[in-house]
């Protein structure tokens, strides 16, 4: 298994411009995570989905945040529009029991 | 309110010797719980878990202790290689959690010197 995938792996955009990040998680897993890594807030729980629902979203930090799970192998985190503050690496996981798999991440720069 | 706490930001040992790692935690429902490890430019890897029915767990250089009525735990690593040097986070989850989801601690970066 190619293990969970992420794209794109960097991302430099401008203030404003509305960023879209992909995930496709592990064939057969069930939730899927996405969370950012910042200096000062560490690893943090933005939402995560179960059997593509939307379980708890309260990470989300504005609703210039929005993430959608179609179907079972792919997932979109968007940011509109972006701001410097929102500049940070987003993992996208998945799992079927506690252990998690995360990709490589996305490094987000907003100018 | 942060329920899972690496108090520790980073350490510091010489290759060979035994790098302890810490954690603690302040939610009584949870039940398992995992230490990842994240290289520069990588996502963060599983690296070892334990639940609270065992106190111990061993898997090859890595051993985690679980000390419920503390709750707190420990990742020994032993003997440490530079290999090793990288952040550690600790989650923990309730055993029967909605299917994988943890709470991560802020992570501790350790360097392991040649």
């Amino acid at each position: 298994d190619a293990g969970v995938i992420q794209s794109p792996r960097h991302e430099v955009t401008e203030m404003g411009q509305e960023v879209t990040l992909r995930c496709k998680p592990i064939s057969g897993h069930n939730s899927l995570f996405w969370y950012r890594q910042t200096m000062m807030r560490g690893l943090e729980l933005l939402i995560y989905f179960n059997n593509n629902v939307p379980i708890d979203d309260s990470g989300m930090p504005e609703d210039r945040f929005s993430a959608k799970m179609p179907n079972a192998s792919f997932s979109t985190l968007k940011i509109q529009p972006s701001e410097p503050r929102d500049s940070a690496v987003y993992f996208c996981a998945s799992s079927l029991f506690n252990e998690q798999f995360f990709g490589p991440g996305t490094r987000l720069t907003v100018l | 309110d942060q329920q899972v706490k690496q108090n520790s930001p980073s350490l510091s040992v010489q290759e060979g010797r035994i790098s302890i790692l810490n954690c603690d935690y302040t939610n009584s429902m949870f039940d398992y719980f995992l230490w990842y490890k994240k290289y520069p430019a990588e996502g963060p890897t599983f690296l070892i878990s334990i639940s609270s029915i065992k106190d111990k767990n061993e898997d090859g250089r890595f051993t985690v202790f679980l000390n419920k009525s503390a709750k707190h735990l420990s990742l020994h690593i032993v003997p440490s290689q530079p290999g090793d040097s990288a952040v550690y986070f600790c989650a923990a989850s309730p055993l029967n959690t909605n299917a994988g989801k943890s709470t991560f601690g802020d992570g501790t970066t350790l360097t392991v010197k040649p």
